[in-house]
């Protein structure tokens, strides 16, 4: 069954310091998320991309954030210099249509120290 | 700002209950809901989803109904099975993102 894969599954950095986490959305779906998730708390959303362009983003996705899909599988979140409250699961999300079922990926969870 | 709300915040059932678990939201402008569950540590997996002019899904032995003008859904499982313990989450869309509850942690106890 296809899915949407996730890496790296644990990363953890310094303060200060650049991430990109990777994702690889299922092959035929056009609209593609980032989500997060503090331990303990909601789930939150931070931004969505369609057609090689960011579509919304939330108050959370400041400059420090940016995304990208660099060829035809791969879609990227990186963080310019992490902070310690940026430690989170952050989770890849995609579908087909844009008020379809979203499928997630397993998530990557980040430690800022 | 739509506020989705999920009550209980965690369920201990006997294995073989049938359970409800709850889900409102404060703005019934949405286009669908969907149910999700979580594994400790784990990713969302999709359970259901119902569009805005559906009443319910099934699927197996999950039943979820919608009530846009009351504000409401409600995940029943029949049956309950230990391996149906995890956290349930509901999330809305009203503007093609979802947003999430805090969830129901159910456990099934054999």
């Amino acid at each position: 069954e296809p899915e949407v894969t996730q890496t790296p599954s644990h990363q953890v950095t310094q303060m200060g310091q650049e991430v990109i986490l990777r994702c690889v959305p299922i092959s035929n779906h056009l609209y593609f998320y980032w989500y997060r998730q503090i331990l303990g708390q909601k789930v939150e959303f931070l931004v969505s991309f369609y057609n090689n362009e960011i579509s919304e983003k939330s108050e959370i996705f400041d400059d420090q954030f940016s995304v990208e899909r660099p060829d035809g599988s791969n879609f990227t979140l990186k963080i310019r210099s992490t902070k310690l409250e940026d430690s989170a699961m952050y989770f890849c999300a995609s579908r087909v249509a844009e008020a379809g079922e979203l499928f997630f990926g397993e998530g990557s969870r980040l430690t800022v120290l | 700002k739509q506020e989705v709300t999920q009550i209980p915040a965690a369920l201990s059932v006997p294995e073989g209950e049938n359970l409800v678990l709850n889900c409102s939201f404060t703005d019934s402008a949405i286009y669908n809901l969907q149910w999700f569950r979580q594994d400790p540590g784990k990713g969302l997996t999709s359970l259901l989803l119902i569009q805005s002019s559906q009443r319910e899904q099934t699927s197996g032995r999950l039943n979820a109904s919608l009530d846009k003008s009351s504000g409401r859904s409600t995940l029943y499982i029949a049956a309950s099975q230990p391996g149906d313990s995890a956290t349930y989450l509901c999330a809305v869309m009203p503007n093609y993102n979802l947003f999430f509850g805090t969830g129901t942690r159910l456990t099934v106890i054999p």
